[in-house]
């Protein structure tokens, strides 16, 4: 079974900056999450889609940061404008369902730094 | 704002010793999960317990919820070098599946 994809895998941009980082998520799973990991720190959820909707968004900058998730399979980050502050990895996972009881699965994540 | 606290923050042992981490919030969770996590890779999955009191082995770890389901541990036996990574707590309150993750235990076994 094909695990949760991201691409790129390093993205080196200057603040002010737009950059997309892409999540294809494990064929069937529903629930799809986008993760914020700062050096140090554990993940931070961003966003969580349930097929093509968004289920909760609220840790999301919604000022500097969009996703979307349009036929409820691939998924995408945008940052626009980038902040230094930005720079960490972007981790992907997906799940069967929404519930805090299943496995969340996750891709390799995006390293992002900004200069 | 609900917060998993992860003690310690860093461990070094030696191959063979034994060690214990440990996950601790004010607040109580309908589920329990540890991770590990390796550089440059994503989370990966141990073990989920979602019972009070539940203790859980998977070969040398074994992964406790506290009874009131506001904290955790997890302990390695003869810990090897493959043991070697970041540790994380992430506690989770039920249907829509958002989990808390903890900052993490990062541990080093040396051979």
């Amino acid at each position: 079974e094909a695990g949760v994809a991201q691409s790129p895998r390093y993205k080196i941009i200057e603040k002010r900056q737009s950059v997309a980082f892409w999540c294809n998520p494990i064929s069937g799973h529903a629930t799809l999450y986008w993760y914020q990991q700062i050096l140090g720190q554990g993940p931070k959820l961003l966003i969580q889609f349930q097929n093509n909707g968004v289920v909760d968004d609220s840790q999301l900058p919604k000022d500097r940061f969009s996703a979307e998730r349009l036929k409820g399979v691939d998924s995408t980050l945008k940052i626009q404008p980038a902040k230094l502050e930005d720079s960490a990895v972007y981790l992907c996972a997906s799940s069967l369902a929404p519930s805090s009881y299943n496995e969340q699965f996750f891709g390799p994540g995006t390293r992002l730094t900004v200069l | 704002t609900q917060l998993l606290e992860q003690s310690p923050q860093f461990l070094s042992i030696q191959e063979g010793e034994n060690l214990t981490v440990y996950c601790n919030s004010s607040s109580v969770f309908s589920s329990l999960q540890w991770y590990r996590q390796e550089p440059g890779e994503g989370p990966v999955l141990l073990v989920t317990v979602v019972t009070g009191g539940e203790v859980k082995k998977l070969k040398r770890l074994t992964f406790q919820f506290g009874d009131a389901r506001k904290d955790s541990s997890l302990h390695i036996t003869a810990a090897q070098p493959g043991d070697t990574g970041l540790y994380l707590c992430a506690g989770g309150r039920g249907s829509q599946g958002n989990l808390i993750f903890g900052k993490g235990t990062k541990l080093s076994v040396k051979p």
